[in-house]
């Protein structure tokens, strides 16, 4: 399995700490996918970095790539209690047709 | 959820009884995908299509069958329900091919089946 892996499994933070996760995976890709998912609800796409792009931002969120270290991490500043939800890194094969998923970081945020 | 739905949303069913989940979408999207999220595993996909009556395998394909007989409406069917089936199961959609352009997947609710 080409599966990804995704660290911390779990995370406990105050409200306006920044929060990173990280995934790591082992193939060659062709972009790199961060996903939310709230309990009980199915996952939200948040933000795509490309395999020949280093750093990506959306609002709060900060992406990064590093391909030769087969790792991205995602960053969540001034997190807010809305903010607490799993986190999921996929990633695309350079063949384009098959999305993998980490196994996710649980991230709670305590108001 | 980006005008996708999925039924039921919860269903209890006994081992070796056939079982057919549902996807529907309102977005004239031309790919659609089946997911299994079980614990530690993330997201694994069962199968996708690219069109009408056009499917393939995803990763964990084994005893599960999908149709797709109109772009709105993609069926994943479990011949005979094992236990080893029993999931949450997402159903994406998305514009285009993964490495499309427009390659977002849109996901739906998803299917809470238990296989007793």
């Amino acid at each position: 399995s080409q599966q990804g892996e995704e660290d911390p499994q779990a995370l406990s933070i105050q409200e306006g700490e920044n929060a990173t996760m990280n995934c790591s995976y082992k193939t060659s890709i062709n972009n790199l996918q961060w996903y939310r998912q709230n309990s009980g609800r199915g996952l939200v796409h948040l933000i795509l970095i490309r395999s020949n792009e280093r750093e990506k931002h959306s609002g709060r969120l900060r992406v990064t790539l590093d391909t030769s270290k087969k790792s991205s991490s995602l960053l969540i500043t001034a997190s807010r209690a809305a903010d607490t939800a799993s986190y999921f890194c996929a990633f695309l094969n350079n063949a384009g047709n098959m999305l993998t998923f980490g196994g996710g970081t649980r991230l709670m945020v305590k108001p | 959820d980006a005008g996708i739905t999925q039924s039921p949303r919860h269903k209890v069913t006994e081992t070796g009884t056939p079982v057919t989940l549902r996807c529907h979408q309102t977005e004239n999207h031309r790919y659609m995908y089946w997911y299994r999220q079980d614990p530690g595993h993330g997201l694994r996909l069962i199968h996708y299509s690219y069109g009408v009556k056009d499917t393939d395998k995803g990763e964990v394909s084994d005893g599960y069958s999908v149709s797709r007989s109109k772009t709105e409406d993609f069926l994943l069917t479990l011949e005979s329900a094992t236990s080893s089936q029993t999931s949450v199961y997402f159903c994406a959609i998305s514009a285009s091919g993964l490495a499309g352009v427009y390659n977002e997947q849109f996901f739906g609710p998803g299917t809470r089946l238990t296989v007793l």
